[in-house]
């Protein structure tokens, strides 16, 4: 079956460590997208990228960086620079240039602090 | 700019009792509308989506919606709760931007369907 799979499902993270979530989708889909979870505060857009070797800024992505060298791979790396990692991580997917299309989603990776 | 507004946080009902998560919008043009729904520890699942046409939406495991263009409305229904309908509900709008299909969501509504 075609999907998104994330991992891993739940991460630790050292003071002053990077660390790097997967995202990897097999439904040939051109635009992938990173979001943040927070309760109560909905969805919140990290990064995206409609094609391979392009990827734009969300409207939080301070502390983030991505690459997208593979058309089915969109890792994410949380960096030291970001302050308040704790979140529920969440990857989607969806055809590119096609906003009447729905976006699908991975099961999500857990990020905390130790 | 375009936003989404869930004004409930929770709503409970009963099972078998009629169900409605209400959802508003602000966008310019023409919106994509979307729901979603959430289960403990998963990621999203799309439910329907409205782009044009009928006002009635019919999406998945019973779910409906109505989009009502005056009152910039887009409200989930279902005739009859059931106990496992209880989970997170998301809606969102939809936009295209120069780096693709972009959407805003709402808060969530947090659905409780008790016996």
């Amino acid at each position: 079956d075609g999907g998104i799979t994330q991992s891993p499902k739940y991460l630790f993270r050292k003071e002053g460590q990077n660390v790097t979530l997967s995202c990897e989708q097999n439904l040939n889909h051109d635009a992938m997208y990173w979001y943040r979870q927070d309760p109560g505060q909905g969805l919140r857009l990290i990064y995206y990228s409609q094609i391979v070797n392009d990827f734009q800024k969300g409207d939080i992505a301070e502390g983030y960086s991505v690459s997208r060298e593979k058309k089915e791979s969109f890792p994410l790396t949380v960096t030291s620079a970001q302050k308040n990692p704790t979140a529920f991580y969440l990857c989607a997917s969806s055809i590119t240039g096609r906003s009447n299309q729905p976006q699908h989603f991975g099961d999500g990776t857990r990020l905390s602090i130790l | 700019a375009q936003s989404v507004a869930q004004p409930e946080d929770q709503v409970n009902v009963a099972e078998g009792n009629p169900l409605t998560v209400k959802c508003t919008y602000s966008v310019s043009g023409n919106p994509y509308l979307f729901w979603y729904v959430q289960y403990p520890n998963r990621g999203l699942q799309f439910l329907l989506k409205y782009i044009t046409g009928d006002n009635l939406v019919k999406g998945s495991y019973g779910f409906e919606a109505e989009f009502n263009k005056s009152q910039t409305s887009f409200h989930l229904k279902k005739p009859s709760a059931l106990v496992s309908d209880s989970a997170l509900y998301f809606c969102a709008v939809s936009f295209l931007t120069g780096g693709g299909n972009k959407l805003t969501f709402g808060t969530g509504t947090q659905l409780k369907v008790e016996l």
